[in-house]
C-alpha cells in the first residue's frame, strides 16, 4: 500500500472551512484514497473515499489532484464537534483489505 | 440496526489471566477485524477475517487468538494476559455492497478498554 504523509496537527476557526492535506506520491492506479476520523476515545468513523474524481457527501468533500499524488479533505463549515484525529489511507478495494492507520492529523476547531 | 457491538466495555485483568472479547455485527458484512490502540498511537491490526471460516494475522498477532464463530460474530482471546496488552480494542466490519472499494469502508464498534495489572 502507498504511504501517506499528513501534518501532525492543524487549527481551524469554528464556522470556517477546514482543509486537511495528504500526500501519497507513490499511489498506484488501482488504489483509492480513504478518509476516517476518530473523535476522542471513540471508534474511527468513515468519512469519504475516492479514486480519481472529486467526491462530496453530507460530511465532507474530497479533492484529488490530477496526478493523484495528493488530496485534500474539506469540512466546509467546521464545528467544535469536528475536533478529532483525521486519517488518510490509501488502499486497493478488495475483500479483507487491511487498513493501515498512520498518525493522522489532529484537527482542533476553536471558537 | 445496532451496527457493531462489543462486550465488555471495560475489563481489568491480572497478569496471566485469560479472557475473550466479543464482537458482533448486524450489517451482513463478510469481513471483520480486530485492532488495538495504545495511548497516543494509531490503530494497529491484530487479526482479520475476510469471510466466515477464514482468519489471517495482521500487524501484531502475537499473544492473541481469534474465532469467526459465524458471519455475525468475531471473538478475540487473550490466553495469558500481559501488561503490554493494556490497550483499547476495537472491532470493525466491512462489506462490498456490490462495490469493491467499499470493503475499506469499515464500521467500528465502541471499543473495549482493557487494563492488565
Amino acid at each position: 500500500d502507498a504511504k501517506t504523509t499528513q501534518p501532525p496537527s492543524m487549527d481551524c476557526a469554528e464556522g470556517r472551512a477546514a482543509n486537511l492535506p495528504c500526500n501519497h506520491s507513490t499511489i498506484s492506479g488501482n488504489e483509492y484514497v480513504y478518509w476516517y476520523r476518530q473523535i476522542h476515545s471513540q471508534g474511527p468513523q468513515y468519512i469519504i473515499h475516492g479514486l480519481k474524481n472529486n467526491e462530496t457527501n453530507e460530511m465532507a468533500s474530497l479533492i484529488i489532484t490530477e496526478d493523484r499524488k495528493s488530496s485534500t479533505l474539506i469540512l466546509p463549515h467546521a464545528t467544535l464537534r469536528d475536533t478529532a484525529v483525521y486519517y488518510c489511507i490509501v488502499r486497493v478495494g478488495f475483500e479483507g483489505g487491511k487498513l493501515i492507520f498512520g498518525q493522522g492529523t489532529e484537527l482542533s476547531v476553536k471558537p | 440496526n445496532a451496527g457493531v457491538t462489543q462486550t465488555p466495555k471495560f475489563q481489568v485483568l491480572k497478569t496471566g489471566q485469560s479472557m475473550t472479547l466479543q464482537c458482533a455485527q448486524d450489517m451482513n458484512h463478510n469481513s471483520m477485524y480486530w485492532y488495538r490502540q495504545d495511548p497516543g498511537m494509531g490503530l494497529r491490526l491484530i487479526y482479520y477475517s475476510a469471510s466466515e471460516g477464514t482468519t489471517d494475522k495482521g500487524e501484531v498477532p502475537n499473544g492473541y487468538n481469534v474465532s469467526r464463530l459465524n458471519k455475525r460474530e468475531f471473538s478475540l482471546r487473550l490466553e495469558s494476559a500481559a501488561p503490554s496488552q493494556t490497550s483499547v480494542y476495537f472491532c470493525a466490519s466491512s462489506g462490498s455492497l456490490g462495490d469493491a472499494s467499499r470493503y475499506n469502508e469499515q464500521f467500528f464498534g465502541p471499543g473495549t478498554r482493557l487494563t492488565v495489572l
